[in-house]
């Protein structure tokens, strides 16, 4: 069983509706990520928590928010979605013990495509 | 700020040609440097990872070394195979608590029989 999941895969919505993107981990992992990614731009960051009570906005979160409802789990949501936001999202988990590795894993990504 | 240089694609290569993807960095402090793969259609994946000046990351043929003294962390493997198309990234992670994981553009790969 994977590790990272995120459910759903692939979603098509329209502009203007709230989307839930969702993303559970077996890791054991504190940490957790949301990164967006379009063609040729590589990965961004939109949200990370560091635990059930921090959470922090990273690069691009304009448009977005989040819910950490458990260690394990960590939606994003789009309260009003536009067309602009069509792109692979990713959700990651790190677990930082003090090192300087933190490596992350990642999720199978989600596929959003807002008409 | 932290930032990512890699090569830009597409590459093609041959079967069991020599492959290098080259990728620079500019970080402050004593970064950890990444190498994530994606094939089509999936998630991105851990290749290789080296945390301090030297190191050598090494998986499934792929290696890179961590050259602090040209910043530098290219990607190299010597002989492709077709199942080793896919979109190769170059990660940055700061050093000490810096969460951040900050990542090149990708370079797609495409090995031809």
């Amino acid at each position: 069983d994977a590790d990272v999941t995120q459910t759903p895969r692939n979603r098509i919505t329209k502009t203007g509706k709230r989307i839930m993107l969702e993303c559970s981990q077996t890791k054991g992992h504190d940490r957790m990520y949301w990164y967006r990614q379009d063609p040729g731009l590589g990965l961004q960051l939109i949200y990370y928590s560091f635990d059930v009570k921090d959470i922090n906005k990273g690069e691009i979160s304009d448009g977005y928010s989040v819910s950490r409802q458990a260690q394990a789990k960590f939606s994003l949501s789009l309260e009003s979605a536009i067309p602009n936001q069509t792109a692979l999202y990713f959700c990651a988990t790190s677990d930082y013990s003090g090192g300087s590795t933190d490596t992350q894993y990642f999720g199978p990504g989600t596929r959003l495509t807002v008409l | 700020g932290n930032s990512v240089t890699q090569m830009e694609g597409p590459v093609t290569l041959s079967e069991e040609a020599f492959l290098t993807i080259n990728c620079t960095y500019t970080a402050t402090g004593y970064p950890s440097l990444f190498w994530y793969v994606q094939y089509p259609g999936e998630g991105l994946q851990l290749l290789l990872k080296a945390t301090k000046a030297d190191d050598k990351g090494s998986n499934k043929g792929f290696e890179a070394t961590y050259r602090k003294e040209t910043t530098s962390f290219h990607l190299e493997k010597g002989s492709v195979q077709v199942s080793d198309s896919a979109v190769y990234f170059c990660a940055l992670r700061g050093g000490g608590s810096n969460y951040k994981l900050t990542f090149g553009k990708g370079t797609l790969l495409t090995v031809n029989p």
